[in-house]
């Protein structure tokens, strides 16, 4: 069973259009996790949430916005999309006094064009 | 601030031969450090981590770390390498963010495996 899940996989679109990336998580953890990794590999943390507390990276655009309709997901949902928004996005999630362990889902490569 | 620093974006061995990736932290408080591992196409899966406990900390796969101190290092060792190993290899540091610890990473190595 996989155990955070991230839909989809792949995501091709136009500069300017809003797209969602869905993440479940069936670990029973408290706390999710918003992450880009560019084209260098380089790895960043955009959001960290759970029930009581988003955490907002100070350099994400407010394009980009969580949202959490239940404690096991966590959605990422960008507006008017742009070309440097081309990237590997992973979700994680992490269990309570365990927030340093992080399991990663296998990541959705969105494309701008 | 916390941070990490890996030294080297690619590092080659021979299948058989000692896996050496380098970490160096930098924190003013006393670290959490990870060694996450990127098969091609794939999520982060943590290797090791250590957490003010014993220094010498082993992880999945037969890899091992060494927190010391006093060269604010964590290096990431194996005693042979197998192709299997072949893959993005992330140190990272944790620190407190609210009520959850964050992650900081490291730009990554690159770990190539030669047969």
């Amino acid at each position: 069973d996989t155990a955070v899940s991230q839909t989809p996989k792949y995501l091709v679109t136009q500069m300017g259009n809003d797209k969602s990336i869905k993440c479940e998580q069936n670990l029973g953890h408290d706390t999710m996790y918003w992450y880009k990794q560019d084209s260098k590999k380089f790895l960043k943390i955009m959001f960290s949430y759970n029930n009581k507390e988003l955490i907002i990276n100070e350099t994400v655009p407010n394009r980009f916005s969580p949202k959490s309709p239940d404690k096991a997901h966590l959605n990422l949902h960008i507006n008017s999309l742009e070309l440097g928004d081309s990237a590997v996005y992973f979700c994680a999630s992490s269990a309570p006094g365990e927030t340093y362990e992080q399991y990663f889902g296998p990541g959705t490569r969105l494309t701008v064009t | 601030a916390q941070s990490v620093t890996q030294l080297g974006s690619h590092v080659s061995v021979s299948e058989g031969a000692l896996v050496l990736l380098r970490c160096n932290y930098s924190s003013s408080v006393p670290p959490y450090l990870f060694w996450y591992v990127q098969y091609p196409n794939q999520g982060l899966q943590l290797l090791l981590k250590y957490t003010s406990a014993a220094t010498l900390v082993k992880g999945i796969n037969g890899f091992e770390a060494e927190f010391k101190k006093s060269e604010t290092s964590f290096h990431l060792t194996k005693p042979s390498a197998h192709m299997s190993d072949a893959a993005e290899y992330f140190c990272a540091v944790s620190r407190f963010s609210g009520s959850a610890r964050q992650l900081t990473f490291g730009s990554g190595t690159q770990l190539t495996v030669l047969p």
